[in-house]
């Protein structure tokens, strides 16, 4: 398997438009994570989808942000509008969904909003 | 609310030296731990992963303990290689949901050849 597979891997954007992050997860993983990395805060989940239904949103910052996953092997994760502060690495990843299984992440996109 | 903190958040050494990466974590319901390496711009590689009911892992030349009671865990890298340069990560995935990790600050290693 490829593994998790994000695109695009870099993004630069201006203030105020929508940015469209896509993942793959690997095939057969049941679960599926959203993460974000800064400097400051380093890493925190954004949401959490099993079986394709999103679980937990509590990390998602505010309204600007959505995520879908449609089906069992494809996800984004949208920014509208998007603001300098959304600057930052943005991780997805996947695990089989059964207990004590291993969290594997994909390259990550780096976005960079101006 | 879950809290990791890992320390030291930098460190260099001399290659060969053994050495040990601490994670600290407040809520000690926790479901797993897992350490990463992730090598600059780019992903997490995850290294080890520790059950609630193990004390340890290993992996070659990398070891990790857990103490749930404490709220501790270590990673020990032995005989260490300018390779091994790189940031490692602790994360702990709650007793609901043990997947939706909580990460810590990190630790940056440098070996020096």
């Amino acid at each position: 398997d490829a593994g998790v597979i994000q695109s695009p891997r870099h993004e630069v954007t201006e203030m105020g438009q929508e940015v469209t992050l896509r993942c793959k997860p690997i095939s057969g993983h049941n679960s599926l994570f959203w993460y974000r990395q800064t400097m400051m805060r380093g890493l925190e989940l954004l949401i959490y989808f099993n079986n394709n239904v999103p679980i937990d949103d509590s990390g998602m910052p505010e309204d600007r942000f959505s995520a879908k996953m449609p089906n069992a092997s494809f996800s984004t994760l949208k920014i509208q509008p998007s603001e300098p502060r959304d600057s930052a690495v943005y991780f997805c990843a996947s695990s089989p969904g059964h207990a004590n299984t291993e969290a594997f992440f994909g390259q990550g996109t780096r976005l960079t909003v101006v | 609310k879950q809290e990791v903190t890992q320390i030291p958040a930098a460190l260099s050494v001399p290659e060969g030296e053994n050495l040990v990466l601490n994670c600290s974590f407040t809520d000690s319901a926790i479901y797993n731990l897992q350490w990463f390496r992730q090598d600059p711009g780019k992903g997490l590689t995850s290294l080890l992963l520790i059950q609630s009911s193990q004390r340890e892992q290993t992996s070659g030349r990398l070891n990790a303990s857990l103490d749930k009671s404490s709220g501790r865990s270590t990673l020990y890298i032995a005989a260490s290689q300018p390779g091994d340069s790189a940031t490692y990560l602790c994360a702990v995935g709650p007793i609901n949901a043990g997947n939706m990790l909580t990460f810590g600050g990190g630790t940056r290693l440098m070996v020096k050849p």
